[in-house]
């Protein structure tokens, strides 16, 4: 079983709608959660980084939360635009940097 | 500032060739690995650098060789290419391990061995 899983694995919204995207972890502590936006056939690119005692993280329209009595972490995205349709990628950061990553939350935005 | 590139962007092998995958970085970042990306599964660790001279396995390191020379470059050599490698492959750095700022990552290498 993953360490990292991520739900749902796909999701289809209008433009100018909300969303959120879950990941769910079974190992703590951790150094950092991060979540990382992947456009097809481009590198990950970071989005928010946050330390085990944070609880929230904003970067523009995406919001990072994270919640350590549930083991959960949640990336909400507000306003969707079109330029949004990506992979989502949740990772657990620990220590010396052995990155922990999720299999991702595909995001389709249909104008 | 290009960032971190990765050449070549594409490459068919045959069962058994070796090859090198290109990493550059032009940011002097010390900290620099590499993570193949496949269908279903998260990016895995593959070798990782700390600085120039110094390297160490990830989670996936069978099959794979790396160096450190230079603060700019780290190269990933394929031994022996196997059907098993075929997969997309990411070089990323960053300033340090726990560098707030967050990886940077190449644009990939998809590589297909036959």
């Amino acid at each position: 079983k993953n360490q990292v899983e991520q739900s749902p694995q796909s999701l289809i919204i209008l433009e100018g709608k909300n969303c959120t995207l879950q990941c769910n972890y079974t190992v703590s502590p951790f150094s950092n959660l991060r979540w990382y936006k992947q456009d097809t056939g481009r590198g990950p690119v970071s989005l928010t980084i946050m330390t085990f005692s944070e609880n929230t993280k904003s970067n523009g329209r995406y919001t990072a939360t994270l919640d350590a009595d549930t083991k959960q972490s949640s990336l909400h995205i507000t306003a969707s635009q079109l330029s949004d349709s990506a992979s989502y990628i949740c990772a657990l950061g620990f220590g010396n940097e052995k990155l922990t990553f999720g299999t991702g939350t595909r995001l389709t935005i249909i104008p | 500032n290009a960032g971190v590139t990765q050449t070549p962007k594409f490459q068919v092998l045959k069962t058994g060739q070796s090859m090198t995958l290109q990493c550059a970085q032009d940011m002097n970042h010390e900290y620099m690995s590499w993570y193949r990306q496949d269908p279903g599964m998260g990016l895995r660790l593959i070798h990782y650098s700390v600085g120039a001279g110094i390297t160490d396995q990830g989670e996936v390191p069978n099959g794979y060789n790396v160096s450190r020379s230079t603060t700019e470059d780290f190269p990933l050599r394929l031994l022996s290419a196997a059907p098993s490698q075929t997969s997309v492959y990411f070089c990323a750095s960053s300033y340090s391990p726990g560098d707030k700022i967050g990886y940077t990552f190449g644009s990939g290498t998809r590589l297909t061995v036959v």
